[in-house]
């Protein structure tokens, strides 16, 4: 059974706690994305990864950092610079070269403590 | 990025189609115009995909003029669990389409 997976589904911070929100994909798809979403707003862009070991910021990514070490897996940390990160965390998938089709996670909604 | 360009919110009723349009004016020559469906605390769901005149699938019909400033996106016969969020997108396919701009969509409410 193909998708993508995130965990966990509620994470809670403290102030001046680094959290990180896992995303794995077992869809062969090499480019990965992180979105935060606030209430009542769109997806906005955080950062992607169109290869392993190979990662661009995207619109907001002051706060956060990304590792991709393999294929499957693009793990988002949000740091304690990220002053509001209470949001809800997408992550997706595409397979390059695939029409702009992305493939999206459940979700990890993020709280502060 | 060509931007788009969506009603807020939309109500229908159960049975109903539903066609919701996206404007935008300023799409590119290798941009496609897709549409995702969110229910809430869920990720987008990919609904369709085109890039011009029609396209229909077993959810949905999208329906894109020549000038490809606008699209519509129909839904036949909703139903209440049709109750979402719909999202147009603009972007470009394969390598360099990796940015896409997500607006604040349509809310779409189904009535009994």
């Amino acid at each position: 059974d193909g998708g993508i997976t995130q965990s966990p589904k509620y994470l809670f911070r403290k102030e001046g706690q680094n959290v990180t929100l896992s995303c794995e994909q077992n869809l062969n798809h090499d480019a990965m994305y992180w979105y935060r979403q606030d209430p009542g707003q769109g997806l906005r862009l955080i950062y992607y990864s169109q290869i392993v070991n190979d990662f661009q910021k995207g619109d907001i990514a002051e706060g956060y950092s990304v590792s991709r070490e393999k294929k499957e897996s693009f793990p988002l940390t949000v740091t304690s610079a990220q002053k509001n990160p209470t949001a809800f965390y997408l992550c997706a998938s595409r397979r390059t070269g695939d029409q702009e089709t992305q493939y999206f996670g459940p979700g990890t909604r993020l709280l502060v403590l | 990025l060509a931007k788009t360009t969506q009603p807020i919110s939309m109500d229908s009723y159960e049975g109903q189609e539903v066609n919701i349009t996206c404007s935008h004016n300023n799409i590119a020559t290798n941009d496609y115009i897709t549409w995702y469906q969110q229910f809430p605390s869920q990720g987008p769901r990919f609904i369709i995909q085109g890039y011009k005149t029609k396209v229909t699938n077993e959810v949905a019909s999208l329906f894109i003029p020549a000038d490809r400033k606008s699209s519509t996106l129909s839904l036949p016969r909703v139903s209440l669990s049709d109750t979402a969020v719909y999202y147009c997108l603009v972007g470009e396919a394969g390598e360099y389409g990796n940015k896409l701009v997500f607006g604040a969509g349509t809310i779409l409410r189904v009535k009994s």
